[in-house]
């Protein structure tokens, strides 16, 4: 079985300042590593996606995040946030050999203020 | 494409009611995940289908839950009966086949008073 640690419930940040959002996983087998966005009274959409290859990974919206396998660790990154970045970010893992099932972490709520 | 639909949006029913939630995935998608997010426990996978197949429903919560998908372009969840702590919203989600990228729908919240 696997599972997801977001050490962080809340990351309060000002305008155009760095953020990071931490994500460790547990897990028996290769895994496959995600990070979703949830804004206010929507459904989640995918940010980015590590399956293979380059441990750097950039999605939408100008995150990022690195896989790190000897950590078991994929933390989120943004270089400079903007209020529209206020959402619930939630970082998820797939096993190899899951059927493309995906197990969540609790989620991190990112408020950005001015 | 319109996304994945689901109806209704808000629900608000009374204890021992029976409660239908519905979804209609992305045309061609083959898999469909019924996901259930509350305060408490976060986002838990309840049961998911590949061609219409239940695949795994080992996170359903009990016997008073069932979820059927009669074709590739509808399914349902149904509580009966419900209970308030069955209050949380529902999400539905699909996903093409070889893919780990699952589209979500907005949700049903449901408050069960």
């Amino acid at each position: 079985a696997q599972s997801v640690t977001q050490l962080d419930s809340q990351v309060p940040v000002f305008e155009e300042a760095p953020v990071e959002l931490r994500c460790n996983y547990s897990s028996s087998v290769s895994v496959y590593l995600f990070w979703y966005v949830q804004y206010p009274n929507q459904g989640l959409q995918l940010l980015l996606k590590y399956l293979s290859g380059s441990t750097l990974v950039k999605g939408i919206n100008g995150f990022e995040a690195e896989f790190n396998k000897s950590q078991t660790s994929f933390h989120l990154r943004k270089p400079s946030v903007h209020i529209s970045d206020t959402a619930e970010y939630f970082c998820a893992v797939s096993a190899w050999g899951s059927n493309y099932k995906l197990t969540f972490g609790k989620g991190t709520l990112l408020t950005v203020n001015p | 494409d319109a996304g994945v639909i689901q109806s209704p949006r808000h629900e608000v029913t009374e204890m021992g009611q029976e409660v239908t939630l519905r979804c209609k995935p992305i045309s061609g998608h083959d898999y469909l995940f019924w996901y259930r997010q509350t305060m408490m426990r976060g986002l838990e996978l309840l049961i998911y289908f590949n061609n219409n197949v239940p695949i795994d429903d080992s996170g359903m919560p009990e016997d008073r839950f069932s979820a059927k998908m009669p074709n590739a372009s509808f399914s349902t969840l149904k509580i009966q009966p419900s209970e308030p702590r069955d209050s949380a919203v529902y999400f539905c989600a699909s996903s093409p086949q070889d893919s780990y990228e699952q589209y979500f729908g907005p949700g049903t919240r449901l408050t069960v008073t």
